[in-house]
């Protein structure tokens, strides 16, 4: 079967650094995704790692390791607006999009 | 960027009827549109993989006969939720994958804003 694993929920300060794990266990493996969602909102994307790696964008960075089968999401200068679920993916073999179970990130004052 | 209309947003329909939802591309041609459904406080979990002139791939658990997709255009793909019951009420999210006849791996996936089924 496939899987995605994260912690269910996350809480941290304002300004503070937050990491969030995902691992895996896919048929076939196209890369690792992260998307935001807001509460009655669509998920948005946040970065995609193809390769080994940390990949940087603004405030939020993304890594992967491909052998560990193991990415995770640091999101840094914690604001309020960061309160919200975060999914990683995977693409499998048949280019579908799996997500994972969620992460429900409380930023506190 | 490439936009993805989803219509309705919200929806409240009596249990027994039918409700149609519609995914439309705007500004880019996709083969391959996938339909998610999301209960509160859940994952977003695949229903079916709609492809442009062809039937719909549905994911294992997700009646095909209860839940029509039909995906007639580049642009358009619909989902129509049979005899509704009050266990259907979710959110309803669909995402285009760009690219017309030259789809690979990393083709960009874009969401629409998702509709909110409630069935009374």
């Amino acid at each position: 079967g496939q899987s995605l694993e994260q912690p269910s929920e996350v809480t941290a300060v304002e300004g503070a650094i937050v990491q969030i794990n995902c691992t895996y266990q896919t048929s076939g493996f196209y890369g690792l995704s992260w998307y935001q969602q807001h509460d009655g909102g669509a998920p948005t994307f946040l970065s995609y790692n193809a390769l080994d790696g940390l990949e940087e964008t603004g405030r939020f960075s993304s890594f992967l390791s491909r052998s560990d089968s193991y990415g995770y999401l640091l999101l840094q200068e914690l604001q309020m607006k960061d309160s919200a679920s975060y999914f990683c993916a995977v693409k499998d073999s048949s280019y579908k999009l799996i997500f994972g179970s969620g992460t429900r990130l409380l930023v506190r004052p | 960027g490439a936009v993805v209309s989803q219509h309705p947003s919200w929806v409240i329909c009596k249990s027994g009827t039918s409700v149609k939802i519609e995914c439309r591309s705007l500004d880019f041609q996709a083969t391959t549109m996938f339909w998610y459904r999301q209960f509160p406080k859940q994952s977003l979990m695949l229903m079916a993989t709609s492809n442009e002139g062809s039937k719909a791939t549905y994911e294992q658990g997700v009646e095909k006969d209860k839940f029509l997709i039909n995906h007639a255009s580049l642009t358009l793909s619909t989902l129509t939720v049979t005899s509704a019951h009050p266990e259907d009420s979710s959110f309803y999210i669909c995402s285009a994958r760009e690219g017309g006849t030259h789809v690979s791996y990393n083709s960009p996936l874009h969401f629409g804003n998702g509709t909110r089924l409630t069935v009374t």
